[in-house]
């Protein structure tokens, strides 16, 4: 998984409850992301961070808060659960070396509000 | 706006036939084309990608995909298909214009039948 870990891998939460979910890299990658992916709808991005204390919205932001206080960490925040928000969520970092220009995926958190 | 369309839900071949996965692309100016890789409970694995160059590019467990600008087409090929080939299979395109974000279609379900 590139160096990139998803804690935690499995989660049940009810209605209006909260969560974080942290991404962490174990290089120095300034560009991480969040998707989440629900059948037949490929990966959505959510948001996304383009270095150290900077965050940016993407496709699906609502319901979400993102937080790049270290670089090597990116969390993602639910504050009020709602259904809508059952999926697999992962994290994925952009790898810039020489030729290489490629996004790398975390392992995934599966997430299901009841 | 950068998109990618994947027509087909589902690919079924038997093993050792050749095997494609079909994708277009719509984006403004140069694409950048990646194919993933999905098995069952795992994250997404970088299978291979186009920036510029040859049009046939070869990536990783001997898959290779085709870039056709006229067609706006990247379908991704095997010549040869494995059972272990299984998995879901999404094609991406990405905006370099646009902080590197990825459009990824709806992907498709490949099984390949011993």
């Amino acid at each position: 998984n590139a160096g990139v870990t998803q804690t935690p891998k499995f989660r049940v939460l009810k209605t209006g409850q909260s969560m974080t979910l942290l991404c962490a890299q174990d290089m120095n990658h300034e560009y991480m992301y969040w998707y989440r992916q629900d059948p037949g709808m490929g990966l959505r991005l959510i948001h996304y961070s383009v270095g150290e204390g900077t965050t940016a919205k993407g496709e699906v932001p609502d319901g979400y808060n993102v937080s790049r206080l270290k670089k090597q960490n990116f969390l993602l925040g639910l504050e009020s659960a709602a259904p809508s928000q059952t999926s697999v969520y992962f994290c994925a970092i952009r790898r810039t070396s020489g030729a290489t220009d490629t996004q790398y995926f975390g392992p995934g958190t599966r997430l299901t509000v009841l | 706006a950068q998109s990618v369309a994947q027509p087909e839900d589902q690919v079924n071949v038997a093993e050792g036939n050749p095997l494609t996965v079909k994708c277009t692309y719509s984006v403004s100016g140069n694409p950048y084309l990646f194919w993933y890789v999905q098995y069952p409970n795992r994250g997404l694995q970088f299978l291979l990608k186009y920036i510029t160059g040859d049009n046939l590019v070869k990536g990783s467990y001997g898959f290779e995909a085709e870039f056709n600008k006229s067609q706006t087409s990247f379908h991704l090929k095997k010549p040869s298909a494995l059972v272990s080939d299984s998995a879901l299979y999404f094609c991406a395109v990405r905006d370099p214009s646009n902080d590197y974000k990825l459009s990824f279609g709806a992907g498709t379900t490949v099984t390949v039948r011993a």
